[in-house]
């Protein structure tokens, strides 16, 4: 069984668009994650829940909305897609708050055209 | 916050030979460092993690030793092999979450050579 996984793999779109990204863990983790990895292989937070409750949001732009409906589960929609936002997407969980031991998702490929 | 530098960027050796990736950290209240591997096209893994009261850790042939008067760690592989090919991220976190809990280097793309 897949610890953590999120979907889709490939998502290409049209500038302008809204798109979401779901990801689910069966790890019974408490904590939940995004992180961002660009062109150049960064690897960059954008938000963390635990327990279904916001604990990082880090500076990106509010077109990036996270929803976590239960603590198993952690969605990523993204309103007015830009040519920026190309990039792999992961979703990660910990089982405490410090971001420590991460699991990652098998990544989201978004492409911007 | 926390700033985390990690050398060399691309780092290719020989099958069989050691290699080493060094990463310095900014932040002496940090005291947890965690090394992920990321093969290509594929997820961060997590493999080998350090806390600060300890100064060396190994797991058969990979290891990593700890500095924290001078602020820098570094992973050690021992008799590569091709699966060892991959991008390795350094880490390093405060240990208590928040925004600043856990910065990643930049990334080295280790290449193992036949």
């Amino acid at each position: 069984d897949t610890a953590v996984s999120q979907t889709p793999k490939y998502l290409v779109t049209q500038m302008g668009n809204d798109k979401s990204i779901k990801c689910e863990q069966n790890l019974g983790h408490d904590t939940m994650y995004w992180y961002k990895q660009d062109s150049k292989k960064f690897l960059k937070i954008m938000f963390s829940y635990n327990n279904k409750e916001l604990i990082i949001n880090e500076t990106v732009p509010n077109r990036f909305s996270p929803k976590s409906p239960d603590k198993a589960h952690l969605n990523l929609h993204i309103n007015s897609l830009e040519l920026g936002d190309s990039a792999v997407y992961f979703c990660a969980s910990s089982q405490g708050q410090g971001q420590e031991k991460l699991f990652f998702g098998s990544g989201t490929q978004l492409s911007v055209l | 916050g926390e700033n985390v530098e990690q050398h060399p960027s691309t780092l290719s050796v020989q099958e069989g030979d050691s290699a080493v990736i060094k990463c310095t950290y900014s932040d002496s209240a940090s005291n947890y460092f965690p090394w992920y591997k990321q093969e290509l096209g594929k997820r961060p893994q997590l493999i080998i993690d350090i806390r600060s009261n300890v100064g060396e850790k190994k797991d058969q042939r990979i290891a990593v030793t700890l500095n924290k008067t001078a602020k820098h760690f570094s992973l050690h592989i021992t008799e590569t092999q091709p699966e060892d090919s991959a991008v390795y991220f350094c880490a390093a976190s405060l240990g208590g979450g928040g925004a600043d809990g856990l910065t990643f280097g930049k990334g080295t793309h280790l290449i193992i050579q036949p």
